[in-house]
């Protein structure tokens, strides 16, 4: 069945490093690939989003890149910020009914 | 500041007692979606409506859960007799047509 993998459950960043998220999925049809961010208190935003069109989304400083080849779907940030500390969350959206399936999270801890 | 309004924003309900929550969509979204986040911060799914009518739910949501989606009216869900087990962030969602969702705060529901 449809499904997303994220297996960086936590990331400790100190202020301008790099980070890099890994997400893979599993699907037999053509998926939006999505990031959502949720901060402490609320719900998710989204951050970005790419389809198999356009493989690439860039949006606050963050990129994504769609790898049809590898079914993965990366989140980087070339220098984080503290501000930056929340949980990602990578999510593949279904034609069927627009419902999303979201990844386990990967929770960003950027210290001064 | 969400477009996607939630309340309440904490509910405590007794095991057996029943748990309501409503929500407003961003207004000119026709698509409505409950999900619940557990603590591990995994979301699952419960039912989706489209102008008032459901248009997928999960077994759980037929059997305990009651959700509606009236015209000129907050959606809302309830939960007929909650148990432990209920207890997680309920987030609502509203979208047009494709996967950028909105989502409001949630409602924290702690069952004691």
């Amino acid at each position: 069945g449809d499904s997303v993998t994220q297996k960086q459950g936590q990331v400790t960043l100190s202020e301008d490093d790099f980070l890099f998220i890994n997400c893979t999925y599993s699907t037999t049809t053509y998926p939006t690939l999505l990031w959502y961010v949720q901060y402490l208190g609320q719900g998710p935003q989204l951050l970005l989003k790419v389809t198999t069109a356009n493989n690439k989304g860039i949006s606050r400083g963050f990129e994504a890149t769609y790898d049809k080849g590898t079914t993965s779907f990366h989140l980087q940030k070339a220098s984080v910020q503290e501000s930056d500390s929340a949980v990602y969350f990578c999510a593949l959206g279904m034609s069927n009914y627009n419902v999303l399936y979201f990844g386990s999270g990967t929770k960003l801890t950027v210290e001064p | 500041n969400s477009k996607v309004i939630q309340t309440p924003r904490y509910l405590v309900k007794g095991q057996g007692q029943k748990a309501k929550m409503r929500c407003i969509p961003e207004k000119g979204h026709p698509v409505v979606f409950w999900y619940q986040q557990n603590k591990n911060n995994e979301f699952k799914f419960l039912i989706n409506f489209q102008n008032q009518e459901v248009l997928q739910q999960i077994d759980m949501t037929e059997k305990r859960f009651s959700a509606e989606c009236p015209s000129n009216s907050p959606c809302s869900l309830e939960i007929q007799s909650s148990e432990a087990g209920d207890s997680a962030l309920y987030l609502c969602a509203s979208s047009l047509t494709n996967s950028d969702y909105t989502f409001g705060s949630g409602t924290r529901l702690l069952v004691i």
